[in-house]
């Protein structure tokens, strides 16, 4: 069971838009920025939001991540079929001094 | 170019232990926190230990307190996690990133840790 909670999947067409949803409690997302990371098929994650909502150089505006109270959200747009991967979001957590992660969320371009 | 390689993983018997060590290069590696990321086999991702850039604090999940302690040597750009006491549950991929609080720029590309007798 994880602290921040986000659903296991999700699934779009391409070229549509799709949002991933996170939540969490005041101690975490309700206090602290939010990380996003991508993990393709085999490989190591790889950072995707940082603060919340700031791209690292390389990341297409394609992505883009947004807050609200304890919950979070990473919208992507103009879905393209390489964009299938597992979605994690990340918070610093206070009453547990770390870090907690979501369970991931399984994305499908059909 | 910033690289992170992790080595030292491999089999292990319940209740014993293994160093992991990662080699960081590309980067100022005093300057930053350095952390440990694990993940379970199918499973999601799950943070292990952090340490400050001049090791005066560090961090770690419930699970592993007092089971692992992670440090660092500035001057061999090198981390390290000892792992004692292990348990079937630590059985993951054990990555080494760049970064604290759940910022983590650069990720190694993991060293597989095998609980089992």
């Amino acid at each position: 069971q994880s602290v921040l909670t986000q659903p296991p999947s999700a699934s779009e067409t391409p070229g549509q838009r799709v949002t991933i949803s996170c939540s969490g409690s005041s101690s975490n997302i309700g206090t602290n920025t939010v990380n996003w990371y991508r993990q393709l098929p085999g490989t190591a994650p790889k950072l995707l939001i940082y603060d919340t909502n700031q791209r690292p150089s390389g990341v297409p505006d394609r992505f883009s991540g947004s807050k609200s109270g304890t919950s979070a959200s990473l919208a992507i747009s103009g879905l393209q079929s390489e964009d299938e991967a597992d979605y994690y979001c990340a918070a610093r957590d206070d009453s547990l001094n770390g870090v907690v992660f979501g369970g991931g969320t399984k994305l499908t371009v059909l | 170019e910033v690289q992170l390689v992790e080595s030292g993983g491999g089999l292990v018997q319940p209740g014993g232990s293994l160093r992991l060590s990662c080699a960081a290069s590309g980067f100022s590696f005093s300057s930053f926190f350095m952390s440990c990321v694990r993940q379970a086999p199918g499973k999601g991702l799950e943070w292990v230990a952090t340490i400050k850039q001049d090791a005066s604090e560090k961090y770690y999940v419930d699970s592993v307190k007092g089971r692992f302690i992670i440090s660092r040597d500035n001057a061999q750009n090198s981390v390290h996690l000892q792992m004692n006491s292990l348990r079937g549950e630590d059985t993951a991929v054990y990555y080494c990133v760049r970064g604290g609080r759940s910022h983590y720029d650069y990720w190694g590309q993991g060293t597989l840790v095998t609980v089992s007798s």
